[in-house]
């Protein structure tokens, strides 16, 4: 079980706008900045969001990132069936690890 | 454009070590980054293994740092992960990545920008 708690999926429509939490606590998340990756079937993942909010260059601004307190989330608007992939959030821990989410599913229905 | 290849056996036996390369090339491994090893069991999450730093510092997950040991080669630009007493639970597909760590004040800023592959390790009698 992760610490990290995150929706096991979520689903939306093409088009529209779908947000995927990401729960953790105050050693890690509320003490940390927050990252996002999204993981296509059969392949490795690939860096989305970092620094809670930044993209690296390449990644469309449809994919957006923001942290609150002990919670973060990821937003991601005008969706295309090629975003259906498995997103991870990830962070640093006080206890000198690196944490992920157990990860959510997204269906473009 | 930097890559990263992970290179090793990929079926094993129980109470056998597992031991992988990580080949870094399009830059040195001579530089202020980490590199990281992660897995992934098949069908469920991420889980990051540890990191080492070029000058030879590690972190390792404290669920694994009992049978973890990571080395780095800056000459072969190659870092290296071995984990011993390995069980079906350690069937994963293992990754490399090279991990960005800053401090800002007390706020550590620590992920994963580049990837390998992954290779598959199976552990099976």
């Amino acid at each position: 079980q992760s610490v990290l708690t995150q929706p096991p999926s979520v689903s939306a429509a093409p088009g529209q706008k779908v947000t995927i939490s990401c729960s953790g606590s105050r050693s890690n998340i509320g003490s940390n900045s927050v990252s996002w990756y999204q993981q296509l079937p059969g392949t490795a993942p690939k860096l989305l969001i970092y620094d809670n909010n930044r993209r690296p260059s390449g990644i469309p601004d449809r994919f957006s990132g923001s942290k609150s307190g002990t919670s973060a989330t990821l937003a991601i608007t005008g969706l295309q069936t090629g975003d259906e992939a498995d997103y991870y959030c990830g962070t640093w821990d006080t206890s000198l690890s690196a944490l992920f989410g157990g990860g959510t599913k997204l269906t473009v229905l | 454009q930097l890559q990263l290849q992970e290179s090793g056996p990929g079926l094993l036996k129980p109470s056998e070590t597992l031991s992988l390369t990580c080949t870094v090339s399009g830059y040195s491994v001579i530089n202020s980054y980490y590199w990281a090893w992660l897995r992934q069991p098949p069908g469920k999450g991420l889980e990051w293994i540890g990191s080492i730093y070029y000058t030879g510092n590690t972190y390792y997950n404290p669920s694994l740092m009992s049978r973890v040991t990571m080395s780095i080669d800056t000459s072969k630009g190659q870092s290296s992960l071995k984990l011993n007493s390995v069980t079906a639970a350690d069937t994963a597909v293992y990754f490399c990545a090279r991990a960005l760590n800053s401090k800002v004040g007390e706020v550590v800023t620590y992920y994963f920008d580049y990837w390998g592959r992954g290779t598959l390790v199976t552990v099976s009698s």
